[in-house]
């Protein structure tokens, strides 16, 4: 298993582009998320999906859309980047996404995204 | 609101002593608990986690304890080693319904003295 794999690993852009930040898992997780960490700070949730058709909002959903067509594809849009968006981006999944004890949530290697 | 918070951004410890990271959060209605350990350059890893309906729970060199009366949660490692060193997070879910919703802490940095 590859586990939970992103692309790219870095990026910048131009304040106003828009980009896809992809997320793929190999696990059959249902449920699969997108944080973003910003400089000595801890993970803020951006959007999460517990299933193939299936998206809701996390603490920060505000500049981001997200959907889930399959099972193992979670891609992040930034719709037009801004400096604010500057930011390293976290992919993970878990089986269930229901805090089972034996429901480990994976987390990917990230993207680190700058925004000029 | 709620919150996830750490006591220490950073701490020191002595190769071979154990270390304990402390957390609090105010929000009582947290049903889950998880620690994660995130090295540099890397996404965080999971490392052990607890339910509200527990007090104590071990692992391989980590325990974690809960303490709900006052809202605080700890990190122990026996033993530390030098890989060891990483940021650790201390994550809360706001309900056991909702566990996908899981809310990060600032992190402790461990640094380990040799």
């Amino acid at each position: 298993n590859a586990g939970v794999t992103q692309t790219p690993k870095f990026q910048v852009l131009k304040t106003g582009q828009s980009m896809t930040l992809q997320c793929a898992q190999d696990m059959n997780h249902e449920y699969m998320s997108w944080y973003r960490q910003d400089p000595g700070m801890g993970l803020r949730l951006i959007h999460y999906s517990v299933g193939a058709g299936i998206t809701d909002q996390g603490e920060v959903p505000n500049g981001y859309n997200v959907s889930r067509s399959t099972t193992e594809d979670f891609p992040l849009r930034l719709l037009s980047a801004a400096p604010s968006q500057t930011s390293v981006y976290f992919c993970a999944s878990s089986y269930s996404g229901r805090g089972y004890l034996t429901d480990t949530q994976y987390f990917g290697p990230g993207t680190r995204l700058t925004v000029l | 609101g709620e919150s996830v918070g750490l006591h220490l951004p950073t701490l020191s410890v002595q190769e071979g002593d154990n270390s304990i990271i402390n957390c609090a959060y105010s929000n009582s209605a947290s049903d889950y608990f998880i620690w994660y350990k995130q090295e540099s350059g890397k996404g965080p890893q999971f490392i052990i986690d607890i339910r509200s309906n527990m007090d104590k729970r071990q692992g391989q060199r980590v325990t974690v304890l809960l303490n709900k009366t006052v809202k605080h949660l700890s990190l122990q490692i026996a033993a530390t080693q030098p890989g060891d060193s990483a940021v650790y997070f201390c994550a809360e879910s706001p309900g056991y319904s909702s566990a996908s919703k899981i809310i990060f802490g600032s992190g402790t940095r461990l640094s380990i003295r040799p």
